[in-house]
């Protein structure tokens, strides 16, 4: 079964800090790989997403990750945080076309002026 | 851009009363999912559905829940009994044709609180 795990719950940042977000995967094939954004009562934006090709995606907003398979990770990394960045950050993993999209339980994201 | 609409945006209903959710996917996409999110967790799959048929649900999907597709732009959710833990965020979402299709586009989602 597909599972993602997200080990930081609560991150703070100063503003203009770098910023790096933890996710791993567990799926038996090649993985979809997803980040979505979540500000407070909204829905989700899709940030960037992995399925093939190069290992290091980029993302709108200025956020990139990179997909290493042999870590199962796909880290959310953005070089000089803003303070609207911040909001909840979800990994997902699927396998793509109809199949279901499993999500992590999220990384709440504060930023400091 | 297309996008995902859901109506209504916030839906409040007494416990045991019937509500149905509703969507517009995007146009040209052929599979429908539903999702959930209770206040503070993690997003979690309800069920998928194409070509009429469920594809796909989880253990949360029960017989209290059921998706009707009742005309070529609407996707319905429906939840016959309302609990008080059926109070969640509701996500509609819909994707291309094939296994091509890379992604999953997600609606605003419709807030259900069950009083």
């Amino acid at each position: 079964a597909q599972s993602v795990t997200q080990p930081d719950i609560h991150i703070t940042v100063s503003e203009g800090a770098s910023l790096e977000l933890r996710c791993n995967y567990s799926y038996g094939a090649t993985p979809y790989l997803f980040w979505y954004v979540q500000s407070p009562g909204q829905g989700l934006q899709l940030l960037l997403k992995y399925f093939s090709g190069d290992t290091l995606v980029q993302g709108i907003k200025g956020f990139e990750a990179e997909f290493k398979r042999s870590q199962s990770s796909f880290n959310l990394r953005k070089p000089s945080v803003h303070w609207s960045d911040a909001a909840e950050y979800f990994c997902a993993v699927g396998s793509g076309g109809y199949q279901k999209v499993t999500f992590g339980t999220g990384t709440k994201l504060q930023v400091i002026p | 851009e297309p996008e995902v609409t859901q109506t209504p945006s916030h839906q409040v209903t007494q416990m045991g009363q019937e509500v149905i959710l509703r969507c517009v996917p995007i146009s040209n996409h052929l599979y429908f999912y539903w999702y959930r999110q209770i206040l503070g967790q993690k997003v979690e799959f309800l069920v998928s559905f194409y070509n009429n048929e469920i594809s796909e649900k989880s253990e949360i999907f029960d017989d209290q829940f059921s998706v009707e597709r009742p005309d070529g732009s609407n996707f319905t959710l429906k939840i016959r009994s309302t609990k008080l833990e059926d109070s969640a965020m509701y996500f509609c979402a819909s994707s291309g044709a094939g296994r091509t299709s890379t992604e999953q586009f997600f609606g605003p989602g419709t807030r259900l609180t069950v009083l």
